[in-house]
């Protein structure tokens, strides 16, 4: 069974403070790793698909990267508006090309 | 681009009654996706459709519930009865689908948060 592990459950940054989200995954065949961001009341939003080891994507002051067994979302110098929660998920390749969310982790930027 | 449209936004009801929700996916994407959130949760699914077809039901506890999608286009998914802990949000999602790459991204909906009491 597909696992996805998120740390930390929650963050609070002082605004401009780097860091960064780890979301380690357990897959058979991973055909995706996908990033989202929750606003209090509202749908995931899309942020980045990545594909294999090594691949990187970078949107304004999010960045995410991909291990065989991890990814990262690091945020360089947030901001108050960066504040929600950031779900990760992974795609299996098998027939059905499931995906799997974790729990997600709550990020707050204080100003 | 219009996005995933879903109706209604709220809704409470008392245990053992019957609801429905309803979903419209981006124009032109083949696959929707039905998930229930619980609060503190990461979205689960429930149920997926290419076109027509359920792709995947293996976690839409079907003593209950219940989906449907009409013409390949809007679809509905139905709760009866209800039960205390079916209160969270449901979300709809939509994708392309198929050969990989953006295809597969999935648009969530604004989701439709049901309170059971």
């Amino acid at each position: 069974e597909d696992q996805v592990t998120q740390s930390p459950e929650a963050l609070r940054l002082q605004e401009g403070e780097s860091s960064s989200l780890n979301c380690s995954y357990t897959v058979s065949g991973l055909r995706g790793l996908f990033w989202y961001r929750q606003d209090p009341g509202k749908g995931p939003e899309f942020l980045f698909t990545l594909y294999s080891a090594g691949e990187e994507k970078e949107k304004e002051r999010l960045k995410a990267t991909l291990t065989k067994k991890e990814s990262f979302l690091h945020i360089t110098a947030p901001k108050p508006e960066d504040s929600a929660t950031y779900l990760c998920a992974v795609q299996d390749s098998g027939g059905y090309q499931k995906v799997t969310f974790g729990i997600g982790t709550k990020l707050q930027v204080i100003p | 681009e219009a996005g995933v449209a879903q109706s209604p936004r709220y809704k409470i009801i008392e245990k053992r009654q019957s609801v429905a929700f309803w979903c419209n996916p981006i124009s032109g994407h083949a696959t929707l996706y039905w998930y229930q959130q619980i609060l503190g949760q990461g979205p689960k699914l429930l149920i997926q459709f290419q076109n027509n077809g359920v792709v995947d039901d293996s976690q839409l506890p079907k003593d209950r519930f219940s989906a449907e999608r009409l013409k390949g286009v809007d679809s509905t998914l139905k709760i009866q009865p209800a039960k205390l802990e079916d209160s969270a949000v449901y979300l709809c999602a939509s994708s392309l689908w198929g050969s990989g790459g953006a295809r597969d991204t999935q648009y969530f909906g604004p989701g439709t948060r049901l309170t059971v009491l």
